[in-house]
């Protein structure tokens, strides 16, 4: 089914490990971001993508790092998990903008 | 920061009424768009409603926005306890909708 893929659904994380958030997409779609939800603060953007080669910073991008070198993919890095990076990251895709995003179903992630 | 504040935080209904929901947000906008959340899930674009238009359906969803006030409305008639979910409004300032900005969202209840 075409859609937005995103592993691992769930993750455990020791503070100061790294890991990385994988997204995938299969249709075409040039534009690409990363949200993150916590409890009552809804979605916040932490990076996105405009297409092949190019990103930029969200709202909230410290500790994270992010590259496009596919159309498809649109991994999402954790550089040394803090516990305050514990949370529920979405990823989402949208062709033109017109027609909304395409979510994937997220990673729940706790850092210890 | 959060653009759109929603109101209420959550709504309680019987299946069959209508449940209205409003978006408030802070700066000018291009394009308003609500989804819907069901729990553990990815979000689902609804309707997306552009600052040039001032009401638009799709299906049992009625939008209304109103640019003087900056808020915008969602109206689900006839609810279904299949409508059981959080409902975000998201915005697209100037800089383009590759930066969406979520609101809080609420959190609506269908009993059968």
């Amino acid at each position: 089914n075409a859609g937005v893929t995103q592993t691992p659904k769930f993750q455990v994380l020791k503070t100061g490990q790294s890991m990385t958030l994988q997204c995938a997409q299969d249709m075409n779609h040039e534009y690409m971001s990363w949200y993150r939800q916590d409890p009552g603060m809804g979605l916040r953007l932490i990076h996105y993508s405009v297409g092949a080669g190019i990103t930029d910073q969200g709202e909230v991008p410290n500790g994270y790092n992010v590259s496009r070198s596919t159309t498809e993919d649109f991994p999402l890095r954790l550089l040394s998990a803090a516990p305050s990076q514990t949370s529920v990251y979405f990823c989402a895709s949208t062709g033109t903008g017109r027609e909304g995003y395409t979510f994937g179903s997220g990673t729940r992630l706790t850092v210890v | 920061s959060q653009q759109g504040e929603e109101d209420p935080q959550a709504l309680s209904i019987q299946e069959g009424e209508n449940a209205t929901m409003n978006c408030s947000y802070k700066t000018s906008i291009n394009n308003l768009q609500w989804y819907r959340q069901n729990s553990g899930r990815g979000l689902v674009h609804l309707i997306l409603i552009r600052s040039n238009e001032r009401e638009k359906h799709s299906g049992r969803l009625r939008v209304t926005l109103d640019t003087s006030k900056k808020s915008s409305s969602l109206l689900i008639t006839a609810s279904r306890a299949a409508d059981t979910a959080s409902y975000f409004c998201a915005t697209d300032a100037r800089t383009g909708f590759q930066k969406l900005v979520f609101g809080t969202g609420t959190r609506l209840l269908v009993s059968p």
